[in-house]
């Protein structure tokens, strides 16, 4: 069965501090990639997602993802976090063979300090 | 993007009764999938939910604790059966349309004491 791997738990950084979040997943066809935020006591919300095409995606916020395939990652990246960016963050693979439901990280709560 | 609303959004049930969750979607959708996030863990898959058949349920979930209803393609129901303490989490729905991301209701927060 395919997994994703998310090796950071827990982070803290401090804000201006530059961000990378591991991602790691174990299918070995065409997949979609997601990556997706949840603040506290909202919705999950989609920051980025990488269907095909250049492998370094740009989300909203400032985040960006690399996708490289060699190394089945998608690493989530941001040059400077704010504290507003306080919040669990989730990577998700949904292989490209029509099952539409998302295997998930087990997330990475990031803990921005002003 | 839809627009998914859960009902109730929390609720704290005595161990032994059930709740049911309602999802509703603001478009017509094929498949509704509804996701389980216990305490400090990631969101694990429950079941898909198709309109007009039985609910495809994954390895470790069963229909007899949690039976799903999808009377249309824009509702769904989830029942949370007979609860123990165990079952205190948060539960979502979401749509997948294909080729974009899923949406995803607020989720309801479940304490069974």
């Amino acid at each position: 069965a395919q997994s994703v791997s998310q090796h950071n738990h827990h982070v803290i950084l401090s804000e201006a501090a530059s961000l990378e979040l591991g991602c790691n997943y174990s299918y070995g066809g065409t997949v979609n990639l997601f990556w997706y935020v949840q603040y506290p006591g909202q919705h999950l919300q989609l920051l980025l997602k990488y269907f095909s095409g250049d492998p370094l995606v740009k989300g909203i916020k400032g985040f960006e993802a690399e996708f490289i395939k060699s190394k089945f990652s998608f690493n989530l990246r941001k040059p400077s976090v704010q504290w507003s960016d306080t919040a669990e963050y989730f990577c998700a693979v949904n292989p490209d063979t029509g099952r539409r439901a998302l295997t998930f990280g087990s997330g990475t709560r990031l803990q921005v300090q002003p | 993007s839809a627009v998914i609303s859960q009902k109730p959004s929390r609720d704290i049930c005595q161990r032994g009764t059930s709740l049911t969750i309602q999802c509703q979607v603001d478009s017509q959708v094929t498949m509704m999938f509804w996701y389980r996030q216990q305490p400090g863990q990631s969101l694990t898959l429950i079941a898909t939910a198709n309109q007009g058949s039985e609910a495809t349920y994954e390895s470790g979930f069963v229909i007899d604790k949690f039976p799903i209803s999808r009377p249309n393609l824009t509702f769904s129901t989830l029942t949370v059966s007979n609860m123990s303490p165990e079952d205190s989490s948060i539960y979502l729905c979401s749509d997948k349309p294909p080729l974009t991301e899923a949406f995803f209701g607020q989720g309801t927060r479940l304490t069974v004491v």
